[in-house]
């Protein structure tokens, strides 16, 4: 069974760091690519990053590019969100996401929530 | 970047009836287009691929049409199991994006 579970999110300062997690299982993750995507509150889906299978191919969203760096370990089957510089606007649920075109396999999510 | 605009913003609709809910591009997609649902608390499900592919598992009742820039996501008769908010995406280009999501309740 294909799991994807993120953790490392929580509460931080605006201007403040954290650093996301997604642990896979249950496919050849060194094969896939994955992404970042987030839905804040009550809204919509955006997607925020893109890495390709091994990790030299990467795409940010605009509203992240400069203070995000998504980041991958093939050999513990973890992909990593690092982001920095964060703001209100990041608050959201982030999910990791496996696929270059069909998205078929999301995580749980896990929640950012940026607030002084 | 290419805008996703879905309508309408809610639909609604009885048990056993039919839902058609529209999906515009920007710009032509082909027919890299994808279709999603979520349910409050939970993370998006896969349902449609290639505009008009049924995700493994997906019931029948489930349909996708279109091409270019105009889609469509049928649902023939609602079940109850059916009410949420559906969302396209485009992957045809990056930024993938997608649409505003369409919230389907029960009338």
């Amino acid at each position: 069974e294909v799991q994807l579970v993120e953790s490392g999110g929580g509460l931080v300062q605006p201007g403040g760091s954290l650093r996301l997690s997604c642990a896979a299982s249950g496919f050849t993750f060194s094969s896939y690519e994955m992404n970042w995507v987030r839905q804040a509150p009550g809204k919509g889906l955006e997607w925020v990053s893109y890495s390709s299978s091994s990790g030299y191919t990467i795409y940010y969203a605009d509203s992240v590019k400069g203070r995000f760096t998504i980041s991958r370990d093939n050999a513990k089957n973890s992909l990593y969100l690092q982001m920095n510089s964060l703001r209100a606007e990041d608050t959201a649920v982030y999910y990791c996401v496996s696929g270059f075109q069909i998205w078929t396999y999301w995580g749980q999510g896990t929640l950012v929530t940026v607030s002084s | 970047e290419i805008v996703m605009t879905q309508s309408p913003a809610t639909l609604s609709v009885s048990p056993g009836e039919r839902a058609t809910l529209s999906c515009r591009a920007s710009q032509s997609v082909s027919s890299n287009l994808a279709w999603y649902q979520q349910k409050p608390g939970q993370a998006p499900r896969l349902l449609i691929y290639g505009a008009s592919t049924r995700a493994t598992g997906l019931p029948a009742r489930f349909s996708g049409s279109g091409s270019g820039t105009e889609f469509t996501l049928t649902i023939s008769s609602l079940q109850s199991e059916d009410f949420a908010v559906y969302y396209c995406q485009q992957y045809n280009n990056w930024p993938r994006t997608f649409g505003q999501g369409t919230k389907v309740e029960i009338k």
